[in-house]
């Protein structure tokens, strides 16, 4: 099925460990995003990237870093992980549209 | 974008309308107003937007006051498949980053 894949669905980390969430979309969509979501609170932009080629800071981008691979893919690495950003990460995609927003199922970050 | 405020919570039977407000009193002329709502922990999922006509599809009617500093978001006839968090999302179309606030939580009870 068309859509936004993340890998992994579930992770935990110790403090100061690193990792890389992916993101990938089979929709052509030229944007995507990383968002962040706190228990009870509403979503949060991190970082996006409104084409390939570019990336841009969100509302929340400390500790974090991206890489837009390639028009498919955009990647959300943490360098040193902090109990701070235990939340359900969501991938998205759209095409230029603020309708068209595609929403990946989530990982679920736990950091220890 | 213009900030938007929404109640908490808010609840509704089965089968009656639900009424979600939104007031955006400083949204400036060529900013739209987006719903999304997010199902149990789901990505969030577009309703409807508009500008200022009222607007109506499949899923809601969108009722955006004269003077445009508020709106409402009607679900005509809510189901327990509706409980959900909506979002009220005051933007310029041009934009292509949506913004979340922290929404209405709406519970619908059988």
């Amino acid at each position: 099925n068309a859509g936004v894949t993340q890998t992994p669905k579930f992770q935990v980390l110790k403090t100061g460990q690193s990792m890389t969430l992916q993101c990938a979309q089979d929709m052509n969509h030229n944007s995507m995003y990383w968002y962040r979501q706190d228990p009870g609170m509403g979503l949060r932009l991190i970082y996006y990237s409104a084409s390939e080629g570019t990336t841009d800071k969100g509302e929340v981008p400390n500790g974090y870093n991206v890489s837009r691979l390639n028009k498919r893919e955009f990647s959300l690495r943490l360098e040193s992980a902090a109990p701070s950003q235990t939340s359900v990460y969501f991938c998205a995609s759209s095409e230029w549209s603020l309708y068209g927003y595609t929403f990946g199922s989530g990982t679920r970050l736990t950091v220890v | 974008d213009a900030k938007t405020t929404q109640p908490p919570s808010m609840d509704c039977a089965e089968g009656r309308a639900a009424n979600l407000p939104c007031n955006h009193s400083t949204i400036s002329g060529n900013e739209y107003v987006y719903w999304y709502r997010q199902i149990h922990s789901q990505g969030p999922q577009y309703i409807i937007h508009g500008l200022k006509n009222n607007e109506t599809n499949e899923m809601a009617s969108l009722i955006i006051t004269e003077d445009r500093k508020s709106s409402t978001l009607i679900l005509p006839h809510a189901t327990l498949r509706d409980t959900a968090v909506y979002y009220c999302i005051a933007i310029m179309d041009s934009s292509y980053k949506l913004i979340f606030g922290s929404g209405t939580r709406l519970l619908v009870r059988p």
